[in-house]
């Protein structure tokens, strides 16, 4: 069984330039989490979709933060436009159901210069 | 909201030796707490997990305990090994509903020496 899996791993983008990561869950998996680690600190939340709804988007920093899903299986996150403090490893998640296991994709680096 | 504090930051012992790591977390509603194991640059992997209506949990040389009262969980690692080296992250989650999220702790970065 494939794991969560995203896209690209490693990206460096400008300053004000925009970047989109894809995260294609676990086949089956309803529940869509992106988490991001800035700077070495605690993994943070961002927003969970259940199909192509958000659930909950309570964690997203701003509105130059954009997540889909739509037809409720992969999901992209698009930075627009990209500040230096964006930088970091931007993980998604996916589990089955409400309360289960939640596996990790290996994230995306973000680096904003 | 949750919050979940986790202790040490940094761990070192020696190989052979046990390492516990513990964490709190404030919301009483919160009733799984995941354990993940964090390779240099590689995927936060799942290690064990309790669930509020158990209070410990084994599995070979890793267990996790929890105390509700308290508000607290802690990972025991016993005989550890160089391949044990890695960031250690503890998790809050109220498991399902709007709060499937989990909270995490900053991590623990554990050293096993040789």
């Amino acid at each position: 069984e494939a794991g969560v899996t995203q896209f690209p791993s490693h990206s460096v983008i400008e300053k004000g330039q925009t970047v989109t990561l894809r995260c294609d869950p676990i086949s089956g998996h309803d529940n869509l989490y992106w988490y991001r680690r800035v700077m070495g600190k605690e993994i943070k939340f961002l927003l969970h979709f259940v199909k192509e709804s958000k659930q909950d988007e309570s964690g997203m920093p701003n509105n130059r933060f954009l997540a889909e899903r739509t037809g409720g299986t992969y999901s992209t996150l698009k930075v627009q436009p990209a500040e230096l403090e964006d930088s970091g490893v931007y993980f998604c998640a996916s589990s089955q159901d409400f309360g289960g296991t939640i596996y990790f994709g290996e994230g995306s680096w973000l680096t904003v210069v | 909201g949750e919050n979940v504090e986790q202790h040490p930051s940094t761990l070192s012992v020696q190989e052979g030796d046990s390492a516990v790591i513990k964490c709190t977390y404030s919301d009483s509603a919160s009733n799984y707490f995941p354990w993940y194991k964090q390779e240099l640059g590689k995927r936060p992997q799942l290690i064990i997990d309790i669930r509020s209506n158990v209070g410990e949990k084994k599995d070979q040389r890793i267990a996790v305990t929890l105390n509700k009262t308290a508000k607290h969980f802690s990972l025991h690692i016993t005989e550890t090994q160089p391949e044990d080296s890695a960031v250690y992250f503890c998790a809050a989650s109220k498991g399902g509903g709007s709060q499937g999220n989990l909270i995490f702790g900053k991590g623990t970065k554990l050293s096993v020496k040789p």
